[in-house]
Formats: C-alpha cells, sequence, structure tokens
C-alpha cells in the first residue's frame, strides 16, 4: 500500500519567516495529494490540495509543489504569522474512493 | 449545513464495555472514513465506506465494527473496548468526480473527533 513519509516533525520560525514541509510517497499511481491543518482540540482541515496533472499550485501565502518523478511534493507557507501554529498533514490518495494516507504530521510554531 | 457531526464528544469506558460512536454528514457525500488519531502516529484509517450498505477494513480495523445503514450515518462499535483504543476518533466524509480520464478523489471533510478513555 501506500506511504507517505514527513518531515520535520517539528518546526519553529520567527513571525514573518516562510516555512517549508516535505512528503514523499511509495506509490506512484497516486494522483491527489491534500495538505491539512489541525488547531489543538479540532479535527484536520483542507488548506490546500493538489493533484497530479500540476506541479505547483499557490492559495495567498500557502503554496504546494509536486515533483512526480521524485514523488516528493512540499507545503511552503510565506509570512508566517502567529495563527499558523498548528499541526499539518500530507496525504496522497489513489483517487475515486481510494483511501487517503496520511502523513505523521508537523507541528508548526510562530514566534511573535 | 453542520456538515460532519460527532457523538459523543467525549466517553469514559471501562475495559470490556461496549460503545458506539455516530458520525453524521449533510453533504451527501458517498464515501465515509473512521480514523483514530494517537501521538506521533498521525491519523489511521480504521474502516471506510464507499457507499450505503457497503464498509471496508482500512489499516487497523482490529477490534472495530461499523455499519452505514443509512448514506448519511457512518456507525463505529467496539464490542469490547480495551486501553489500546484509548484514542481520539475522527469521522470523516467525501466524495470524488471524474475528469479527463480519471476519477479524482475530492476534499475529505472532518468532523471535531471523539475522544475516548478506556481504563
Amino acid at each position: 500500500g501506500e506511504n507517505v513519509e514527513q518531515h520535520p516533525s517539528t518546526l519553529s520560525v520567527q513571525e514573518g519567516d516562510s516555512a517549508v514541509i516535505k512528503c514523499t510517497y511509495s506509490d506512484s499511481a497516486s494522483n491527489y495529494f491534500p495538505w491539512y491543518k489541525q488547531e489543538l482540540g479540532k479535527g484536520p482541515q483542507l488548506i490546500i490540495d493538489i493533484r497530479s496533472n500540476v506541479g505547483e499550485k499557490k492559495d495567498q501565502r500557502i503554496a504546494v509543489t509536486l515533483n512526480k518523478t521524485a514523488k516528493h511534493f512540499s507545503l511552503h507557507i510565506t509570512e508566517t504569522q502567529p495563527e499558523d501554529s498548528a499541526v499539518y498533514f500530507c496525504a496522497a490518495s489513489l483517487g475515486g474512493y481510494q483511501k487517503v494516507t496520511f502523513g505523521t504530521g508537523t507541528k508548526l510554531q510562530v514566534i511573535p | 449545513n453542520a456538515g460532519v457531526t460527532q457523538t459523543p464528544k467525549f466517553r469514559v469506558l471501562k475495559t470490556g464495555q461496549s460503545m458506539t460512536l455516530l458520525c453524521a454528514q449533510d453533504m451527501n457525500h458517498e464515501y465515509m472514513y473512521w480514523y483514530r488519531q494517537d501521538p506521533g502516529m498521525g491519523l489511521r484509517l480504521i474502516h471506510y465506506s464507499v457507499g450505503e450498505g457497503t464498509t471496508a477494513k482500512g489499516e487497523v480495523p482490529d477490534g472495530y465494527n461499523v455499519s452505514r445503514l443509512k448514506k448519511q450515518n457512518f456507525l463505529l462499535g467496539l464490542e469490547s473496548a480495551a486501553p489500546s483504543q484509548t484514542s481520539v476518533y475522527f469521522c470523516a466524509s467525501s466524495y470524488s468526480t471524474s475528469g479527463g480520464n480519471k476519477v479524482w478523489q475530492e476534499t475529505q471533510y472532518f468532523g471535531p473527533g471523539t475522544r475516548l478513555l478506556v481504563l
């Protein structure tokens, strides 16, 4: 089955700096790669996703890049703010009803 | 729309007791999932359903059963609770779309979670 590895497990940045979280996946047939943000005591919420037919997607301060050859995708957050502090999960899916496999999460702390 | 709701929010069980967690969604989604979240382990899929009346095992199904009698509801049962089942349980729902000869997975919407403590 699919295996998703996520790094780093914790990340501290100063407010205003950029944060990068990296994930690798094992199944080259995976075609959907969502990123979720989980705040304390809440369920994960989608913040951005990318499909295998594009290499990059951006939404304001958040961007995701996908390298299908290397089976690698990354989340980039620019101009970080204290409210960005949360746990971030990457995931990969084969599409359709196929289950989504999650990474183990990155705890991001933005220091004011 | 309430989205995905979970009942109860918190529960304490004694070893050997049984209980059912209820998940409900009002988005008419075909697919529903149950995950457990443990520190350092991320989200692990317990069971999932691709439609009313169908269920399938995920990566950690042992000790759990599920039922999807109605499209909007997905029940997770613990027949004989064990301390190893202490966790936070999340339900999610989603749908898929087709395009370019592919079937695309769409966003999974998560509920707020149920915190379960088994003593």
